[in-house]
């Protein structure tokens, strides 16, 4: 199975414009997340979803919104972007957001905001 | 506020042993997890505690004491492609996981 997939891989990006970052997940799992990673700095949760129609803000969430039509895709989009949203960006999914539940982490999407 | 607190850099010789620390304070725990990076990946799971003591999987084992706020991860017979960072996490009383920095883990031959 393909797991967790993320497109694009990577992307340059002029401050203002809008992206999308598409993720799909074929292990039917109820949670996901989207995550951003910078240099020196732990893994930070922009937004979550528990179950498909529900979603949640988490650390970082400012200049990001993110839908949940259905199981599969937890699409992550940047209304305008700005230069410190330059980041890799992983999401993840898991069965649920149980204590013992296991995050599976898509390859990531490099993106660079000039 | 929370805190996740691992070393940045470690350096250890192929076939040899290395223990990665990691502190932590959160609001609430409902698990420790380690996962593995290599550079330019993704992060893979490596182990998760719950309860006290040493869980051993292979060459890694990873220790919990709830009451010290601390784990460490256990590497032995070191390979090169041990070669990545080591990222520890705490799920917190909301069950999201809260993020170390990561030990980069550089192995020499």
């Amino acid at each position: 199975t393909a797991g967790i997939t993320q497109a694009p891989t990577s992307q340059i990006l002029a401050a203002g414009r809008s992206m999308t970052l598409r993720c799909t997940q074929d292990m039917r799992h109820n949670a996901m997340y989207w995550y951003r990673q910078d240099l020196g700095l732990g893994l930070r949760l922009i937004h979550y979803s528990n179950t498909a129609g529900t979603t949640g803000k988490g650390e970082v969430p400012d200049g990001y919104s993110v839908s949940r039509a259905n199981t599969d895709d937890f699409p992550l989009t940047l209304a305008s972007a700005v230069p410190s949203q330059t980041s890799v960006y992983f999401c993840a999914s898991s069965d649920s957001q149980g204590a013992a539940n296991t995050q599976y982490f898509g390859p990531g999407t490099r993106l660079t905001v000039l | 506020g929370q805190n996740i607190d691992q070393p940045t850099e470690m350096t250890a010789t192929e076939g040899a042993i290395v223990q990665i620390n990691c502190t932590y304070q959160t609001s609430g725990f409902n698990g420790l997890f380690w996962y593995q990076q290599h550079a330019g990946e993704a992060p893979t799971f490596l182990s998760y505690n719950v309860l006290d003591g040493l869980e051993e999987k292979g060459r890694f084992s990873s220790f919990l004491s709830r009451s010290k706020g601390y784990s460490y991860l256990l590497l032995k017979e070191l390979q090169m492609k041990d070669s990545a960072s080591y990222l520890c996490a705490v799920k917190d009383s909301n069950y999201q996981l809260i993020w170390g920095a990561g030990t980069k883990l550089i192995i020499k031959p």
